[in-house]
């Protein structure tokens, strides 16, 4: 089974400011099959990138992702106050789906 | 537009079963393959189970198998979860997600709660 690590655990940033989380795969994962999620307290995730780099419809130009094989990374280019919540990364491999741990974006 | 309406959560003793149900509407649910993934309280999100467009294709993951039963009934536009022999580690909410493309959930529910608990 393919595990997902997210790093850091949680990010402390201002508005404005870049935000870089980070997603390891513990083996190579197909781009087609990595997704990230952002999770808002209370509320049902949403989807952000699929396909490693796709934006999601609706989902603004400063949410970008890339990567390949056993890393990827999702970038905020400039934080708003509604960007602020948790965010998690997906993968399919094997009849199998898993979600890393989650980043937990905090205003500084 | 698109809606996943979850139900049938509640409070069940260790050992109990409960059947969440999930009511699809807005778009051609008998297309697309769909998934139950769920968060205990204060954690991150697990995959439970995959079902395709049709029925005939059936994931669990191993936290769960042999103790839960997807299944769907597209003339009913509807996805179920029967969980059967639960224990206090399945609480959690529960989400139904339809599957976009090759592997990403693109709509959510807002989840039903499950608390396993004497």
């Amino acid at each position: 089974e393919i595990v997902l690590t997210q790093s850091p655990g949680t990010l402390s940033l201002s508005p404005g400011e870049r935000a870089t989380l980070s997603c390891r795969a513990s083996q190579s994962v197909s781009s087609s099959y990595l997704a990230w999620y952002q999770q808002k307290p209370g509320q049902a995730p949403r989807l952000l990138i699929y396909g490693a780099s796709s934006r999601a419809t609706g989902i603004p130009d400063r949410f970008s992702g890339s990567g390949s094989g056993t890393d990827f990374t999702l970038t905020i280019s400039r934080l708003e106050p509604e960007d602020f919540a948790v965010y998690y990364c997906q993968q399919y491999g094997s009849s199998r789906f898993t979600f890393g741990p989650g980043t937990k974006v905090d205003i500084k | 537009e698109v809606q996943l309406v979850e139900s049938g959560g509640g409070l069940v003793q260790p050992g109990g079963s409960l059947r969440l149900s999930c009511a699809a509407s807005g778009f051609t649910f008998s297309s697309y393959e769909m998934n139950w993934v769920r968060q205990a309280p204060g954690k991150g999100l697990e995959w439970v189970s995959y079902i395709s467009s049709s029925g005939s294709t059936i994931y669990y993951a191993d936290s769960v198998k042999g103790r839960f039963t997807i299944s769907r009934d597209n003339a009913k536009n509807s996805l179920y979860l029967q969980m059967n022999s639960l224990r206090a580690e399945d609480t959690a909410v529960y989400y139904c997600a339809r599957v976009f493309g090759v592997a990403t959930f693109d709509y959510w529910g807002q989840g039903t709660l499950v608390t396993v608990s004497s």
